[in-house]
């Protein structure tokens, strides 16, 4: 069973367009909910990382913006560029239980046209 | 300070045979994890250790695969015999500590033919 679901598995945005990649998840343990970008011929890299106390956080053109209620989270991009072209992944832990286990969602690829 | 390092980055097997992938982590990282990532599909937990300790096994498939952790440095992870569904990219990660940022290494894809 897949504890987290992640839609859509490709986009495609034209430069200087918001890029949305969303997640939802059903175990309402997870306390830790990281976004990983992944460039073709390395492994992921964290991106920006939320926690469910909060319902958005910025990270220069990256926000995660959380729904506890919902539990459901998302990634915006903006004014996205080529250089944003990779994998993204979404991933939830509850770092107490779980000892630090991530479970990832399928990924979404990014194509970011100038 | 080098990165999660892994060997070999590509591997391809035939049915039936041994495989043996290695993840060097960070230096000074006690938490090694493995992931798996099968074409199409989310990267999946494989196995944690703590130090040269097996934290949590759960994520892995079957009595074919093997981790070792020894001396608490690099890990291995053996696939013995390998079979056509283990093909998929191994991914293995490092972290101070569970409540840290894990950091990946870049993978080794291993095809089994």
């Amino acid at each position: 069973q897949q504890q987290v679901k992640q839609s859509p598995q490709s986009l495609i945005v034209q430069k200087g367009g918001i890029s949305i990649i969303n997640c939802a998840y059903e175990n309402t343990a997870f306390d830790y909910f990281p976004w990983y970008q992944q460039f073709p011929g390395k492994g992921p890299a964290l991106l920006i990382a939320i926690r469910p106390d909060v319902s958005e956080k910025k990270e220069g053109r990256f926000t995660i913006s959380f729904n506890k209620s919902a539990k459901q989270f998302s990634l915006h991009i903006m004014d996205s560029q080529p250089g944003d072209s990779a994998t993204y992944f979404c991933a939830a832990s509850n770092r107490g239980s779980t000892l630090g286990r991530l479970y990832f969602g399928r990924g979404t690829q990014l194509t970011v046209w100038p | 300070e080098a990165g999660v390092t892994q060997f070999p980055s590509h591997s391809v097997i035939e049915k039936g045979q041994t495989v043996t992938l290695r993840c060097d982590p960070i230096s000074g990282h006690d938490n090694l994890y493995w992931y798996r990532r099968v074409m199409g599909k989310e990267i999946k937990f494989l196995l944690h250790f703590v130090k040269e300790s097996k934290q949590d096994e759960s994520g892995m498939p079957n009595n074919r695969f093997l981790a070792e952790r020894t001396g608490g440095t690099y890990s291995t992870l053996k696939v013995q015999p390998a079979e056509l569904e283990d093909s998929g990219v191994y991914f293995c990660a490092s972290s101070r500590g569970t409540v840290y940022e894990q950091f990946f290494g870049p993978g080794t894809r291993l095809t089994v033919l």
